[in-house]
């Protein structure tokens, strides 16, 4: 089936040691996106691609940075997480036709 | 700059009832509208999507309707289950491929 995988489901990492989490897709849609979801909020919008060309959100800290090698492939980098950087990170996909958008499972970080 | 509110925060209903939860929306130029479900510690399920030219939606047992003008809509879940039990979230997509989310409402169904 075609679809949108995220890895790692869970992550630990320490208080700033850079961590990446990745986004794949099989769906060949040409937009892809990143959202951080905290406990009992409406999923943000981090950033997105439209093709190779790159969208940041203006409220999007610097800390957090993108990367998309290929169509099917999307990072996440955070460089130095903070205590406030625990959430779930959710990967998105959109259709060219119905810009209707497919999630991944999602990540969850926790800093410690 | 687009908001999206949903009500109720949070509903609890016997199962077996017809139920309706509601999205509100400031700007009524949108592209399209999602519903999505999730459930504890998960990602997003897509429902329904309405485009702008639309007005409703049906998938089994859930109709979702679009009222652009007024800025708002509905999804109406009938018969309702113990495993609709999740939370609904409601965007808008105002252009550009992004979308903007309510807050959701929470939904336990007991059987």
């Amino acid at each position: 089936d075609a679809m949108v995988i995220q890895n790692p489901r869970y992550q630990v990492t320490q208080f700033g040691k850079p961590v990446t989490l990745s986004c794949s897709q099989t769906l060949n849609h040409n937009v892809m996106y990143w959202y951080q979801q905290k406990s009992s909020q409406a999923p943000k919008l981090l950033f997105h691609y439209y093709d190779k060309d790159f969208n940041n959100e203006a409220d999007t800290p610097d800390n957090f940075q993108s990367r998309r090698p290929n169509t099917s492939f999307c990072f996440l980098d955070i460089r130095s997480p903070g205590l406030g950087d625990a959430a779930m990170y959710l990967c998105a996909t959109s259709s060219p036709l119905s810009y209707e958008q497919y999630f991944g499972p999602g990540t969850r970080l926790t800093v410690t | 700059k687009q908001e999206v509110t949903q009500i109720p925060a949070a509903l609890s209903v016997p199962e077996g009832e017809n139920l309706v939860l509601n999205c509100s929306f400031t700007d009524s130029a949108i592209y399209n509208l999602q519903w999505f479900r999730q459930d504890p510690g998960k990602g997003l399920t897509s429902l329904l999507l309405i485009q702008s030219s639309q007005r409703e939606q049906t998938s089994g047992r859930l109709n979702a309707s679009l009222d652009k003008s007024s800025g708002r809509s509905t999804l109406y879940i009938a018969a309702s289950q113990p495993g609709d039990s999740a939370t609904y979230l409601c965007a808008v997509n105002s252009g550009y491929s992004t979308l903007t989310f309510g807050k959701g409402t929470m939904l336990l169904v007991s059987p």
